[in-house]
């Protein structure tokens, strides 16, 4: 089975800070992430696809990048409703796996 | 706008079978993908199976062990997860989700359901 690694699991950041999480495939699967964010009680919300490519409606603070086995999630100058859990996704033929999740709390 | 309710959530024994559905309005239904993702209490996300606009393309994953059948109704805009000899670790919150394309292999999951709780105990 395929597998995605996110780094790290848990992060604590201050309002304004930037951050990155990153998320490592176990081989060069697919040639894109898509990343999503979580709060408590809601389902994921689609942050990033295709590795970089914003969803409609999502801040320009939020960017992508990677290739090959790591792909990357950057927050720019963090807003106090940005502190949830993030999680990658990757496909392999006609299989998905998410990464096990990034907690980012308020330090 | 799109909505995606989730169904047939219930506490069940182990070994028992259960099937949830997946109502989809707001959107062509037969030109998406749709896919089945759980979450267990405080646990992160699992994706489960997928299938494409017409049914002809599914995946599973390994973990299931051939346990969970996908599949779709077009004409009444559903999404099924037949869930077969489940288990206590099956307990969680099932989510249906969109995809972004027809096939369903790329991009990611746009719209998301509310999610149906499965309690496996006895």
């Amino acid at each position: 089975a395929f597998q995605l690694t996110q780094s790290p699991s848990s992060l604590s950041a201050s309002i304004g800070d930037s951050v990155t999480i990153a998320c490592r495939a176990g081989q060069g699967i697919s040639s894109s992430v898509a990343w999503y964010q979580q709060k408590p009680g809601t389902p994921p919300k689609l942050l990033i696809y295709h590795t970089s490519t914003l969803e409609t409606g999502v801040p320009s603070r939020f960017s992508g990048s990677g290739s090959g086995t790591d792909f990357t999630l950057t927050i720019s100058g963090l807003q106090p409703e940005d502190f949830a859990t993030y999680y990658c996704q990757q496909f392999y033929g006609h299989l998905s796996t998410f990464g096990q999740g990034t907690r980012l709390d308020i330090k | 706008e799109v909505y995606l309710v989730e169904s047939g959530g219930n506490l069940v024994q182990p070994g028992r079978s259960l099937r949830l559905s997946c109502a989809g309005s707001g959107f062509t239904f037969d030109d998406y993908a749709m896919h089945w993702v759980r979450q267990a209490p405080g646990k992160g996300l699992e994706w489960l199976s997928g299938i494409s606009w017409s049914g002809g393309s599914l995946g599973y994953a390994d973990s299931l062990k051939g346990r969970f059948t996908i599949s779709r109704d077009n004409a009444k805009h559903l999404l099924y997860l037949q869930m077969n000899s489940l288990r206590p670790d099956d307990t969680a919150l099932y989510y249906c989700a969109r995809s972004q394309t027809s096939s369903g292999w790329s991009g990611g999951f746009d719209h998301w359901g509310q999610g149906a709780l499965v309690t496996v105990s006895s």
